[in-house]
């Protein structure tokens, strides 16, 4: 099964760009990550699906556009540009595996972003 | 207003029973497939249990199969969580989740604000 590893924590100041890493395992290159964000006291929240070619989908609602994604090897990357102090949380990717018979999903141990 | 509220968390002793809920409102339920997914305080997060729209498809995770039954009501909007034989490794807020279905799998659109669970004697 897929397993995703991403650093424990990111800092960057208002108003830079910061860029956060979510890597699969040896065997899973081709798989699909979705970001989620999780904002203190809150609920997680839905970013995007991103695969090797960049964005799956559609954004999750509200998420604006200083958000993107891009996809290389077993790395999956979110990118938040002109970073706000509403930004800040803890940022986790996840995957699920599997078909009919047998399903498994698994998230990352996440990503703590502050906002200096 | 397009929302998942969950319910029925609170501290329980080793061993017993709990039974959680999650009203869905907003939106056709019976539409989508539904996520449990438990949140330890202060650690990350870990897939519970995954059921298909008319429960034909449903799956655990490693450390409550067997423990744990996901069931929904489709007439009603609700997803439920039944939990037995806990233990205090089951501590942590649990979550319903909406799953949106695409050719790569599932992801989870729609997040409740979660239900505190506490295995404590």
């Amino acid at each position: 099964q897929p397993f995703l590893s991403q650093p424990p924590s990111a800092s960057a100041s208002l108003g830079a760009s910061v860029t956060l890493t979510c890597t699969l395992n040896s065997g899973y290159s081709n798989y699909k990550v979705d970001w989620y964000q999780q904002r203190p006291g809150k609920g997680p929240r839905f970013v995007m699906r991103v695969g090797t070619g960049g964005i799956v989908g559609s954004k999750g609602h509200g998420i604006p556009d200083r958000f993107s994604v891009l996809g290389s090897g077993l790395n999956r990357f979110l990118t938040i540009k002109n970073l706000q102090l509403e930004d800040e949380g803890d940022y986790y990717c996840g995957a699920d595996h599997g078909g009919v018979s047998k399903f498994v999903a698994v998230f990352g141990a996440g990503t703590k972003l502050t906002v200096l | 207003q397009v929302q998942l509220e969950e319910s029925g968390g609170g501290v329980v002793q080793p061993g017993t029973s709990l039974r959680l809920s999650c009203a869905a409102s907003g939106f056709d339920f019976d539409e989508y497939a539904m996520y449990w997914v438990r949140q330890t305080p202060g650690r990350g997060l870990e897939w519970v249990a995954t059921i298909s729209n008319h429960e034909v498809n449903i799956y655990y995770g490693d450390s409550v199969r067997g423990r744990f039954t996901v069931s929904r009501d489709n007439s009603r909007g609700i997803l439920y969580l039944e939990m037995s034989d806990l233990r205090g490794e089951d501590t942590a807020i649990y979550y319903c989740a909406r799953a949106m279905r695409d050719s790569s799998g599932f992801f989870c659109d729609l997040w409740g604000q979660g239900t505190l669970v506490t295995v404590s004697s």
